[in-house]
């Protein structure tokens, strides 16, 4: 079993739909949570980042934390075509002194196709 | 200023053949990481090097993967006697400092034969 669990969709929605992008996770030593973007043939960007549990908003993106049962969501509102990518949740663990450690874990990715 | 940059953006060798890729990190950035990213697949950690310490090297697959840092600039992963399962995209990160954001470059397409 995987560390992280993400379904690869693919997810079609037309524009204007709110998309709900979720990951499990198996290890509780993950406190640190983060959702990045990833167009194609591009490297990783970072949209959302995450300590322990609780919500995030920034500006249509929603981040949320339910470490009770390890599953962690990123809402899109007024999805946009420009948003079609692939979303990519990852998280890592926290060292002795409070800082996360470096190493992330990512989820398979969800590729999202918003279309006019 | 400019993001991180690896080289070449595309490689395509012969079964069997040892290939070196290349990264840049952003200036000042004390931390480098690499990935492989498998096709449809997320990213596979592979190493992870903060300043003068001994590098995180638990995502290795095989002796045949290795990488090294100059100081706190470039880095290079070495595949020795290159698979066809080595096929995948190469995708390196930097951040300040160890568990800080972490900003990718655009990767490393590789592709064995």
């Amino acid at each position: 079993q995987k560390e992280v669990e993400q379904d690869p969709g693919p997810l079609s929605v037309p524009e204007g739909a709110i998309v709900s992008l979720n990951c499990t996770y198996s290890n509780s030593a993950f406190q640190y949570f983060m959702w990045y973007r990833q167009y194609s043939r591009k490297g990783p960007e970072l949209l959302m980042y995450t300590y322990s549990s609780g919500n995030k908003e920034d500006g249509r993106f929603t981040a949320q934390v339910d470490k009770s049962s390890k599953y962690i969501s990123l809402f899109i509102r007024d999805s946009q075509p420009s948003d079609s990518a692939t979303y990519l949740c990852a998280m890592s663990g926290r060292r002795v002194g409070g800082t996360s450690y470096g190493k992330l874990t990512f989820g398979q990715g969800t590729i999202l196709t918003v279309h006019p | 200023g400019a993001g991180v940059s690896q080289s070449p953006s595309n490689k395509v060798t012969e079964k069997g053949k040892d290939v070196e890729l290349r990264c840049d990190p952003i200036s000042g950035h004390t931390a480098l990481y690499w990935y492989r990213q498998r096709l449809g697949q997320g990213l596979e950690f592979l190493i992870y090097f903060q300043g003068n310490s001994a590098p995180d090297k638990s995502g290795l697959p095989s002796d045949r993967f290795s990488a090294e840092r100059t100081g706190e600039s470039v880095s290079t992963l070495t595949i020795q006697r290159t698979q066809q399962e080595d096929s995948a995209v190469y995708l390196c990160a930097s951040s300040l400092k160890g568990g800080d954001t972490q900003y990718f470059g655009p990767g490393t397409r590789l592709t064995v034969l």
